[in-house]
């Protein structure tokens, strides 16, 4: 079955600095890679979505790259704020848009 | 904008009791996805519903049952309820079958005590 690990349950850094998020599965590529953002008790909100064919994708200060070689997907966060401090998942779709497997999450902290 | 409605937001059962969650899903989204997040755990696909009928089908025990009705919103129905079942059960919606961005709700926080 498809395994998904993302970097260090936890991650801190200081404010201004680029957060970069790593996310490895271990199977077939999935036709997408989504990144979400989850704060504690709310559900999951989509940040950015990459396509299998696709190498890179941005977002104001997002930027999600996607290597199919690698089984890797990095995603970074520029010019940190607190206000970025939260889990960020990243989750792989074969199909449709839900169903999704998601990876364990990474815990973002931007420290003032 | 609208955003997905979950209701109850909260809910405590006990032990071998029946539950409901209910989704409305954003206006004119066809397609709706349940997950249940454990603590501390990331989101298990349970279930999902295309215009009506059964899409995909997850992680979802024999005990829950699910289904989308004629105004797309959506029921989790749990039965014989577990302690094990205490999670966060989110519903997602999204238009259509194909990729589009699915746009989570804020969860039903079940505990069955």
């Amino acid at each position: 079955s498809q395994k998904i690990e993302q970097n260090s349950e936890a991650l801190n850094i200081q404010e201004g600095k680029t957060a970069t998020l790593t996310c490895n599965y271990t199977n077939y590529s999935p036709a997408y890679l989504q990144w979400y953002r989850q704060d504690p008790g709310r559900g999951p909100v989509f940040l950015l979505l990459i396509r299998e064919n696709e190498k890179e994708k941005r977002k104001e200060r997002l930027k999600v790259t996607f290597d199919t070689t690698l089984k890797q997907s990095l995603f970074h966060i520029t010019a940190s704020q607190p206000a970025d401090s939260a889990t960020y998942l990243c989750a792989l779709a074969y199909t449709n848009a839900g169903k999704s497997t998601f990876g364990d999450g990474t815990t973002l902290t931007v420290k003032p | 904008a609208a955003g997905v409605i979950q209701s109850p937001r909260h809910l405590i059962k006990e032990k071998r009791e029946t539950a409901t969650l209910k989704c409305y899903p954003i206006p004119r989204h066809d397609t709706v996805y349940w997950y249940q997040q454990g603590p501390g755990q990331d989101p298990q696909f349970l279930i999902s519903f295309y215009e009506k009928m059964q899409s995909d089908k997850g992680s979802i025990p024999d005990r829950f049952s699910a289904q989308q009705f004629s105004d797309y919103h959506s029921e989790l129905n749990m039965s014989s309820l577990e302690l094990g079942d205490s999670a966060l059960y989110f519903c997602a919606s999204s238009l259509g079958r194909g990729y589009t961005e699915a746009f989570f709700g804020q969860g039903t926080r079940l505990t069955v005590v």
